[in-house]
């Protein structure tokens, strides 16, 4: 069956700190791959998406991604994290073969001021 | 800006009593898609559907069904419902399956007593 991991639970940083969240999905075929976030008390929103193309995408905030075809992986990554970056991370994948999106179990940031 | 809207933010129901929840979106998207959020677990698809009357099993359909009527309005009931079924709803629309982000809504935290 197809899956989605993220290997880190919960994760915490200081301030100005890098951050690399891993996503990892056990599918061969065609697939899209997407970063979301949840702020506290908020709607999950699209942080980056990759389709093809460039491996290394940006998204919103400064976060960016970097798809690895050959690790089947998607890792989050940010250069400096920010108190506001507190959160839920979750990565997902849409597969050509399943026609359905399935979400990883999230990664709780929290960033201390 | 794409709105999709739930119902109730907090529901709570006693076992076995017939629950409906529902999704709107304004965006004229032919994805919809219906999720619970549990903590550890992350998004579970429930049910989804790309037009309207037609609907497709997710990963965890047993105990719900779906209705999709209209376009803009995708319905989840649980026809009896049960304690584990206590969880958060999430519902998402989205343009094209796979080629697009998913939006969300802000989720029915559901307490089944």
């Amino acid at each position: 069956a197809q899956s989605v991991s993220q290997h880190n639970h919960h994760v915490i940083l200081s301030e100005a700190a890098s951050l690399e969240l891993g996503c990892n999905y056990s599918y061969g075929g065609t697939v899209n791959l997407f970063w979301y976030v949840q702020y506290p008390g908020q709607h999950l929103q699209l942080l980056l998406k990759y389709f093809s193309g460039d491996p290394l995408v940006k998204g919103i905030k400064g976060f960016e991604a970097e798809f690895i075809k050959s690790k089947f992986s998607f890792n989050l990554r940010k250069p400096s994290v920010q108190w506001s970056d507190t959160a839920e991370y979750f990565c997902a994948v849409w597969s050509s073969g399943t026609y359905k999106y399935i979400f990883g179990t999230g990664t709780r940031l929290k960033v201390l001021a | 800006d794409v709105k999709v809207t739930q119902s109730s933010r907090y529901l709570v129901k006693r076992t076995g009593e017939k629950v409906f929840l529902e999704c709107v979106q304004d965006m004229d998207h032919e994805n919809m898609f219906w999720y619970r959020q549990d903590p550890g677990l992350g998004l579970r698809l429930i049910y989804f559907s790309y037009d309207v009357k037609m609907k497709e099993k997710g990963d965890i359909p047993e105990g719900y069904s779906v209705s999709r009527e209209k376009k803009e309005r995708f319905s989840l009931i649980l026809e009896s419902a049960s304690t584990n079924q206590t969880s958060m709803y999430l519902c998402a629309s989205s343009r094209e399956p796979g080629l697009g982000e998913q939006f969300f809504g802000p989720g029915t935290r559901l307490t089944v007593l």
